[in-house]
């Protein structure tokens, strides 16, 4: 079973430019979540998804952040424009929403951003 | 508010040693309790979960934790500790009946031969 893709691994931008993250859950997954983990810290949630509905949005930054999964199955998260502060691993998860908090999040590689 | 507390930021042990990384959380009722590992460059894995029932409960890679209601304490153990052990370890809360996950801000394992 092929694991949560993510792409790029690595993006170094200057600041004030736009960046896009991708992310290809696992298959059959309809529960897709958006993390931010700085530095010697643990992941944040930015965004939830259940298949293309965003049930729970509450820590995105909507001035500069947006994400989007169009068919319920791959998804975009973006930084319009990027900030110094922006500097993070962005990891993605997916999981399955029946039996609710009792499955395992399956997380992706992640994509490292360097924001100059 | 939710939180979880992992107070050892960097732990070092000589390989064969044992090894017990703490958690503690904070949360009205017992959550779900879960450890993951990260090593460099991937993503996290699940090492184990707990949900209810008996409060020892074994994971992947010979790991295991201990679920101290008492003592809202959810710590990790290994009795002998290899140096592909070695990584960073968060532990996390997951609020009854939703899908959340709330994260530790790690402990990083270092394994000396």
């Amino acid at each position: 079973e092929a694991g949560v893709v993510q792409s790029p691994r690595y993006k170094i931008i200057e600041k004030k430019q736009p960046v896009a993250f991708w992310c290809n859950p696992i298959s059959g997954h309809n529960t897709l979540y958006w993390y931010r983990q700085n530095l010697g810290q643990g992941p944040e949630l930015l965004i939830r998804y259940e298949n293309e509905e965003a049930v729970d949005d509450s820590q995105l930054p909507k001035d500069r952040f947006s994400a989007e999964r169009l068919k319920g199955v791959d998804s975009t998260l973006k930084i319009q424009p990027a900030e110094l502060g922006d500097s993070a691993v962005y990891l993605c998860a997916s999981t399955h929403s029946r039996d609710r908090g009792r499955h395992e999040q399956f997380f992706g590689p992640g994509t490292r951003l360097t924001v100059l | 508010a939710q939180s979880v507390t992992q107070p050892d930021i960097h732990i070092t042990v000589s390989e064969g040693a044992s090894l017990e990384l703490r958690c503690n959380y904070s949360y009205g009722a017992t959550p779900y309790l879960f450890w993951y590992v990260q090593s460099p460059g991937q993503g996290l894995q699940l090492l184990l979960k707990y949900f209810s029932g008996d409060t020892l409960v074994q994971g992947i890679k010979g790991f295991e934790a201990e679920f101290k209601r008492s003592q809202s304490s959810f710590n990790l153990r290994k009795p002998s500790v290899h140096w592909s052990d070695a990584a960073e370890y968060f532990c996390a809360v997951g609020p009854l009946n939703t899908d959340k996950l709330i994260f530790g801000t790690g402990t990083r394992l270092q394994v000396f031969p």
